[in-house]
């Protein structure tokens, strides 16, 4: 069954850092999206992409944060200069163009210190 | 913005026992998706189930069913015949029925289960 796969699994950065979340959405997906989970908070939403630019995004996608599809198949998430508060798990997600149902990656554990 | 609400952090269930998790959510749309996601330690974020807002029916997969009341604005799992490995944290989560839409989630309700 065709997955979400994301890496690193986990990241370890200075405060200060760009880092760059990599994900791999499921292969005929349209629309992508990356959501973040403070440890023991509830999922966040950060930025949906389609047709190759973001469709939405929250108030917590600040300058600090860009999207980008390199290629075919990666799905970027970049943080220019991390933060402490910026510690946290960070999912990638999927969906095609029919199913409405969101296919999540494992996610990156980013620690920022 | 669509509230989504799990007025119950923890839940605990014996193996084999019935236990139901409630979510409510606020919304002015008449068309929308709802879901719940289980999230075991490994953080992993697994589809269980999905309800399209026009579907009068209730979903079911296997042991998990919804009661989905649309004018209450609920939407409770309920999971049948308990088992170890349903030990996890369940999110409910609205999006809108337009493309694109980002998933709301609730806070998560832990679901503990007992030998």
């Amino acid at each position: 069954e065709p997955e979400v796969t994301q890496t690193p699994s986990h990241q370890v950065t200075q405060m200060g850092q760009e880092v760059i979340l990599r994900c791999v959405p499921i292969s005929n997906h349209l629309y992508f999206y990356w959501y973040r989970q403070i440890l023991g908070q509830k999922v966040e939403f950060l930025v949906s992409f389609y047709n190759n630019e973001i469709s939405e995004k929250s108030e917590i996608f600040d300058d600090q944060f860009s999207v980008e599809r390199p290629d075919g198949s990666n799905f970027t998430l970049k943080i220019r200069s991390t933060k402490l508060e910026d510690s946290a798990m960070y999912f990638c997600a999927s969906r095609g163009q029919g199913p409405d149902t969101q296919y999540f990656g494992p996610g990156t554990r980013l620690t920022v210190l | 913005a669509q509230t989504v609400t799990q007025s119950q952090p923890e839940m605990s269930v014996q193996e084999a026992e019935t236990v139901t998790l409630s979510c409510t959510y606020d919304t002015s749309e008449s068309d929308y998706y709802l879901f719940w996601y289980k999230q075991p330690p490994s953080r992993q974020m697994i589809l269980v189930i999905r309800q399209e807002a026009y579907k009068q029916q209730n979903a079911t997969e296997n042991r998990f069913s919804v009661n989905f009341q649309k004018a209450a604005k609920s939407f409770s799992l309920k999971i049948s015949d308990s088992q170890l490995g349903d030990a996890a944290m369940y999110f409910c989560a609205y999006r809108s029925a337009g493309s694109g839409y980002a998933l709301n989630f609730g806070k998560g309700t832990s679901l503990l289960v007992t030998p």
